[in-house]
């Protein structure tokens, strides 16, 4: 049973450019949760998409965008890129029932450096 | 003010010593969710254990244990005999009503195991 696949592995920009991260959830799982971990830091919520709409956002800016498509795929988008945009991008996919209850899965990420 | 707070930011320990990692949270909600989660090199973050706040029934796994202590708002997490395997980012999260319940996290402990 694969679980959450995250692609690319690894990613360079450069500053003002636009890049798209992907992200497939784990089988069984509706809901789409993405994250950005600087360096020595903790993960920090971006976003969240339920059936193919954003759910709730957290303290981010326009630049950060996302899609979630029928087949539960998630797209995160970053307009303008900064370097502080540089971190490690998680997604993390919960169970129907609630992330409440189960917790998320986690990918292993794309990281990306901006230059 | 932090919702988690991981105050240890590196311990460093020989193999085979026991290792307590603090976690300590903040919540006006009186039901909530707790989790510890490993982050190895590669970066994914795996899920080690899910706690509701009417449980506060201590937790073993093997060399895992958790002692959740709802009148300190502390949920500790334990190896004991550690191994060089063990090293890795630890991090504690919160997921509660008033979040949302999308998981907050601590910045993060990095557990260093020397052979």
């Amino acid at each position: 049973d694969a679980g959450v696949t995250q692609s690319p592995t690894h990613l360079i920009k450069t500053r003002g450019q636009q890049v798209t991260l992907r992200c497939s959830p784990k089988s069984g799982h509706d809901t789409v949760s993405w994250y950005q971990q600087a360096l020595g830091q903790g993960p920090q919520f971006i976003f969240q998409y339920y059936e193919e709409e954003e759910r709730q956002r957290g303290n981010f800016p326009d630049r950060f965008s996302g899609h979630q498509f029928p087949n539960y795929s998630s797209e995160l988008n970053v307009n303008a890129l900064l370097l502080g945009d540089s971190a490690l991008y998680l997604c993390a996919s919960s169970h129907p029932t609630g992330v409440q209850n189960y917790g998320y899965t986690f990918g292993s990420g794309t990281r990306l450096t901006v230059v | 003010a932090q919702k988690v707070t991981q105050a240890q930011t590196e311990i460093s320990v020989v193999e085979k010593e026991d290792v307590t990692l603090d976690c300590v949270y903040e919540t006006r909600d009186t039901t909530y969710y707790l989790f510890w989660y490993k982050q190895p090199p590669s970066g994914e973050l795996v899920f080690l254990i899910r706690r509701n706040s009417f449980d506060e029934q201590n937790e073993i796994s093997g060399r895992y244990s958790w002692n959740f202590q709802k009148s300190t708002s502390s949920f500790n997490f334990t190896i004991t005999a550690s191994q060089v395997v063990d090293s890795a980012v630890y991090f504690c999260a919160l997921s509660e009503p008033g979040g949302s319940y999308i998981p907050t996290f601590g910045r993060g402990t990095s557990l260093i195991v020397h052979p």
